[in-house]
């Protein structure tokens, strides 16, 4: 099975434009979760999609936004960058069976840097 | 609230040497999920093991073993022989079973030096 593919993985922008990150789960996986990672905050969770719905959120400012598409494939959002913003985005992937939790796998990630 | 803390915040041994990981949780649930993961310099997080709360049992895969214990909160993790291969960050975390908290909570890592 092909593992979590993230896109693109390396980018550049610059104060206050919008990035679009882009996630495609492993194949037959539902959920698909985004962390950040920062030298300074370590790995810190965004949010989680299940069925195109968010299933959960953390604590982050209204900038950071996701989706996800019928196919599970899933889009984080950040706008109106700030150079706090510069970190690597991680994209996971677990199962989605309800009831326990899933063991999640990790995309190679997206380095973002805000200039 | 949950926490992981991973008080080793950087480990250097010369290969071969055998090399223990640190691992402390705090959560008030009690169905809860250990999980440890590896970050080589590529950033990519890999999954290496899952416990479950109500399973106490070590596992041992290849090199690797991981000790639970429940009284001490504690999911340790030990590299036998290490190799330079194993040069990493690796971190422990935590999930719940409530759907609200099942993200995934991380310490803040142990970068691992092997040296040759």
């Amino acid at each position: 099975k092909a593992g979590v593919t993230q896109t693109p993985r390396y980018l550049i922008k610059t104060r206050g434009q919008q990035v679009t990150l882009s996630c495609s789960p492993i194949s037959g996986h539902r959920s698909v979760s985004w962390y950040q990672q920062t030298p300074g905050q370590g790995l810190q969770f965004l949010f989680e999609y299940f069925s195109e719905t968010q299933r959960n959120k953390g604590n982050f400012p209204g900038r950071f936004s996701g989706r996800q598409f019928s196919n599970s494939r899933s889009e984080m959002n950040v706008s109106t960058l700030e150079l706090g913003d510069s970190a690597l985005y991680l994209c996971a992937s677990g199962a989605g069976t309800s009831g326990s939790t899933d063991t999640q796998y990790f995309g190679p990630g997206t380095r973002l840097t805000v200039l | 609230a949950q926490k992981v803390t991973q008080a080793q915040t950087e480990i250097s041994v010369v290969e071969k040497e055998d090399v223990t990981l640190d691992c402390v949780y705090e959560t008030r649930d009690t169905t809860y999920y250990l999980f440890w993961y590896k970050q080589p310099p590529s950033g990519e997080l890999v999954f290496l093991i899952r416990r479950n709360s109500f399973d106490e049992q070590n596992e041992i895969s290849g090199r690797y073993s991981w000790n639970f214990q429940k009284s001490t909160s504690s999911f340790n993790f030990t590299i036998t022989a290490s190799q330079v291969v194993d040069s990493a960050v690796y971190f422990c975390a935590l999930s719940e079973r409530d759907t609200g908290r099942r993200a995934l909570t991380f310490g803040s890592g142990t970068r691992l030096q092997v040296q040759p």
